[in-house]
């Protein structure tokens, strides 16, 4: 059984200031780990995924995250936060043969003036 | 590409009522999955088709069912709704059979709410 955990249900930030949400994962065999975004009334958008061939992952919006196994992490980061950032965020584990997301409870950043 | 496509987008319905849903993949995607997402239970993985065979089933009553159809598009179907069923009901796309290391591809979701 997989599972996610994400520190921080609520994250500000500044403009112009870094941006860090926390994801940490449990897996039986190795993962594969996404982050995707979610903007009020809307579905989910893909922000990058890792599937093992590189430990350091860019994103769509200047997104990337870093698989770390030796800490079961995943965080995301952007070094400079934009206000168009503000959504919720979600970092999700799948593994298996079914095409099946296991989520994380979310993040909503909010960014401020 | 057009991506993925869930219809109605707002659904009001009363308790005991059933209800459908549709979804339309991406065009040559094959895998369709349906998530509920609510306030208190986050995002949960409802059920899996692939080839019009349900492949994975989350936790959830039988009054939640599915199929797909030959041409992938699927449909979810809540029987005897609860005021609990309100949610944004999320219609995921994928490729290919390989399964978890596909990326899935949502729709806007469809808003359910049950009075």
């Amino acid at each position: 059984a997989q599972s996610v955990t994400q520190l921080g249900s609520h994250v500000s930030v500044s403009e112009g200031a870094l941006v860090l949400l926390r994801c940490n994962y449990s897996s039986s065999v190795p993962p594969y780990l996404f982050w995707y975004v979610q903007y009020p009334n809307q579905g989910l958008q893909l922000l990058l995924k890792y599937t093992s061939a590189a430990t350091l992952v860019k994103g769509i919006n200047g997104f990337e995250a870093e698989f770390k196994k030796s800490e079961t992490s995943f965080h995301l980061t952007k070094p400079s936060a934009h206000m168009s950032d503000a959504a919720e965020y979600f970092c999700a584990v799948g593994t298996g043969t079914a095409s099946k997301l296991t989520f994380g409870t979310g993040t909503r950043l909010q960014v401020t003036l | 590409k057009a991506g993925v496509t869930q219809t109605p987008r707002y659904l009001i319905k009363t308790r005991g009522q059933q209800v459908t849903l549709s979804c339309s993949p991406i065009s040559g995607h094959r895998s369709v999955s349906w998530y509920q997402q609510t306030p208190g239970q986050g995002l949960q993985f409802l059920f899996e088709y692939f080839s019009e065979t349900q492949r994975n089933k989350g936790n959830f009553p039988g009054r939640f069912s599915g199929r797909q159809f030959s041409n992938s598009r699927s449909e979810m179907n809540v029987s005897t709704l609860e005021l609990g069923d309100s949610a944004l009901y999320l219609c995921a796309s994928s490729p290919s059979p390989s399964g978890g290391t596909d990326t899935q591809y949502f729709g806007p979701g469809t808003r359910l709410t049950v009075l």
